[in-house]
């Protein structure tokens, strides 16, 4: 069955640090692939999202690209903010589904 | 506001209690999704019902009942549920594929924090 794989946290970065979150995937069509966010009490936003291979996702300054190859759509930024601190979650939905498959989520602290 | 709006924002109830979660959307969508979110574990899908159809219920306690009696209206119902059940409540809703939109992303409400007492 589809499913998603992102790396453990929690990640503490200081301000104006890059930040990598890895994601890789796992499903039997052509998936799209989602990025969400979760800020403290909230729900989740979509945060980015890819339609097909080598699509990138951009938003807020947060990067992905569907790279087939590696079946991997990492998350990136190139300078974070306190205001990024949240929870982030990998998604996707196999072509032709509309449920979604979520990692466990990556809990991101950025300190001053 | 995202389109999806969950009532109440937070609910505190006893075990005996019977409480109903609301979820209502404007965007269209035509399928609707329960999640709970506890504490340091993975997003749980509890059910998804689409077309108002319920097509997907993860064995979840017989102490949630679901009911979507329109495309636009999702409720769950909780009856004595149990301490464990604390946890966020999220609701969502998506296009179901053949529908305009090429983007199955779900939208998310903002959730329901629930305490059992």
């Amino acid at each position: 069955g589809d499913s998603v794989t992102q790396m453990e946290g929690p990640v503490t970065l200081s301000e104006e640090a890059f930040l990598t979150i890895n994601c890789t995937y796992t499903a039997t069509g052509y998936p799209s692939l989602f990025w969400y966010v979760q800020y403290p009490g909230e729900g989740l936003q979509l945060l980015l999202k890819a339609t097909k291979a080598d699509d990138k996702g951009s938003n807020k300054g947060f990067e992905a690209t569907y790279r087939k190859e590696t079946t991997s759509f990492h998350l990136e930024k190139g300078s974070v903010q306190v205001s990024d601190s949240a929870v982030y979650f990998c998604a996707l939905s196999d072509q032709g589904d509309y449920k979604l498959s979520f990692g466990a989520g990556t809990t991101v602290t950025v300190r001053a | 506001e995202t389109g999806v709006t969950q009532t109440p924002r937070h609910l505190v109830m006893g075990m005996t209690n019977k409480k109903s979660l609301k979820c209502e959307q404007h965007l269209g969508h035509n399928a609707m999704y329960w999640y709970k979110q506890s504490a340091k574990k993975p997003l749980e899908l509890m059910f998804v019902y689409s077309l108002e159809e319920r097509v997907e219920n993860n064995s979840v306690p017989s102490r949630f009942s679901p009911e979507c009696p329109n495309s636009s209206h999702l409720f769950l119902h909780l009856h004595t549920l149990q301490p464990e059940d604390s946890a966020l409540y999220l609701c969502a809703s998506s296009q179901k594929p053949g529908g305009p939109s090429v983007n199955y992303g779900y939208t998310f409400g903002s959730g329901t924090r629930l305490t059992v007492v």
